[in-house]
């Protein structure tokens, strides 16, 4: 059972477009959520990452939406580029957990020139 | 800048045999992990671990053993490796604690005939 799930699983939008990724949830203990990104051939790099007592957060064209009640949060990437390609995972932890991460099934994105 | 390095980057290995995945961390983080990604799976956790001597089990752990021998070095080991194990294997470090960030290696990838 996945307790973290993304979509769409692959993504292609123009340059210049905003990208939206989707995530949702289902244990209700999570309250600490990162988005890595992800290039071919290299391990995931955190690029963004937002705490459940915040509803948004940005940082230059990234910027993540949390919705609590729904367990839902997105991650918009403004301004697409084609060096955003990549694959991006929205991940989650329980406070009680520590530093234990759960991945989401990752979205590919594709920004076409 | 965080440096987490794995060795072998690629590897065969035959079903039945005994394989060792290696990671080294320069940045005198407590906390090491192994991960595996699959298609549509995303990442997912085998083994982690708290400081030297110290292993806990994933959510993922049957077929795989860990071993942390110092705050430096820690190995993914797989007894008796089977072709379901062909994977791409993560390792990552971190300090630990609510809202750690985790530091990933450019993984290793495993083929198991």
């Amino acid at each position: 059972q996945q307790q973290v799930r993304q979509s769409p699983q692959s993504l292609t939008v123009w340059e210049g477009e905003t990208a939206i990724l989707n995530c949702s949830y289902e244990n209700s203990a999570f309250d600490y959520f990162p988005w890595y990104q992800q290039f071919p051939g290299e391990g995931p790099a955190l690029l963004i990452s937002i705490l459940s007592v915040s509803d948004k957060k940005e940082d230059g064209r990234f910027t993540i939406f949390f919705n609590k009640r729904e367990k839902k949060l997105s991650l918009h990437i403004a301004d697409s580029q084609p060096g955003d390609s990549a694959t991006y995972f929205c991940a989650a932890s329980a406070g009680n957990a520590g530093a234990k991460l759960t991945f989401g099934g990752g979205t590919r994105l594709t920004v076409r020139p | 800048e965080a440096a987490v390095t794995q060795s072998p980057r690629n590897k065969v290995a035959v079903t039945g045999g005994k394989v060792t995945l290696s990671c080294n961390q320069t940045n005198n983080h407590n906390n090491m992990y192994w991960y595996r990604q699959d298609t549509g799976h995303g990442l997912r956790l085998i083994h982690y671990s708290y400081g030297a001597g110290s292993t806990e089990k994933g959510d993922i752990p049957d077929g795989y053993k860990a071993s942390r021998p110092s705050q430096e070095n820690f190995s993914l080991i797989l007894e008796l490796a089977t072709p379901s194990q062909t994977s791409v294997y993560f390792c990552a470090s971190g300090l630990g604690g609510r809202g750690d960030t985790q530091y990933f290696g450019p993984g290793t990838r495993l083929l198991v005939l």
